[in-house]
């Protein structure tokens, strides 16, 4: 198994611009979840699917920010227009749940290192 | 709501000394508690983690954690420091109990091991 995939593992981009975080989850997982990490906040959780669709969204911060996750193999986190601000290790996650609502198999990809100047 | 509060952003040992590492939990329902470990410019890399059962539980590179309950503490051990150790370790508590909830991250300890 390949593990959680994330691309690009580094990402420059001009104030501005949009910027597209793309994550492909481990198969059979029917979880997904979206994390930032920067110095002053730690580790956000953005937010989160099940079974493809958005479950809770309100740790995006700002209207700025969009994911979708249009099939079980793909998600992508968007971010228009970027700021400074935004600059953050962005790490996907993904996991599988039973029907009593535990996940297990938490595992996270190796994270896209955004810079906004 | 659940939260983690890790003691001591920097924790510094000798090689070869017993490492240990404090988390302390909140959490409304029965918490699964995890332990990652962070290497500079990497992603997050499972330690070990608590979910029911036995509550010593062994992870990865010799490290171990205790859930003690009453005391609302998960924190991380390993007999014998080595160099290889020095890295962020981030505890970690489920929110909503089983995990789907996504998780609740402690800010973080740099763990520093002196030769």
């Amino acid at each position: 198994d390949a593990g959680v995939i994330q691309s690009p593992r580094h990402e420059v981009t001009e104030m501005g611009q949009e910027v597209t975080l793309r994550c492909k989850p481990i198969s059979g997982h029917d979880y997904l979840f979206w994390y930032r990490q920067t110095m002053m906040r730690g580790l956000e959780l953005l937010i989160y699917f099940n079974n493809n669709v958005p479950i809770d969204d309100s740790g995006m911060p700002e209207d700025r920010f969009s994911a979708k996750m249009p099939n079980a193999s793909f998600s992508t986190l968007k971010i228009q227009p970027s700021e400074p601000r935004d600059s953050a290790v962005y790490f996907c996650a993904s996991s599988f749940g039973s029907s009593l609502g535990y996940t297990y198999g938490y595992t996270f990809g190796s994270g896209t290192r955004l810079t906004v100047v | 709501a659940q939260s983690v509060t890790q003691l001591g952003s920097h924790v510094s040992v000798s090689e070869g000394a017993l490492v240990l590492l404090r988390c302390n939990y909140s959490s409304s329902v029965p918490p699964y508690l995890f332990w990652y470990v962070q290497y500079p410019n990497q992603g997050l890399q499972l330690l070990l983690k608590y979910t029911t059962g036995a509550t010593l539980v062994k992870g990865i590179n010799g490290f171990e954690a205790e859930f003690k309950k009453s005391e609302t503490s998960f924190h991380l051990t390993k007999p014998s420091a080595h160099m290889s150790d020095a890295a962020e370790y981030f505890c970690a508590v489920s929110s909503g109990g089983g995990g789907a909830d996504g998780l609740t991250f402690g800010k973080g300890t740099h763990l520093i091991i002196q030769p």
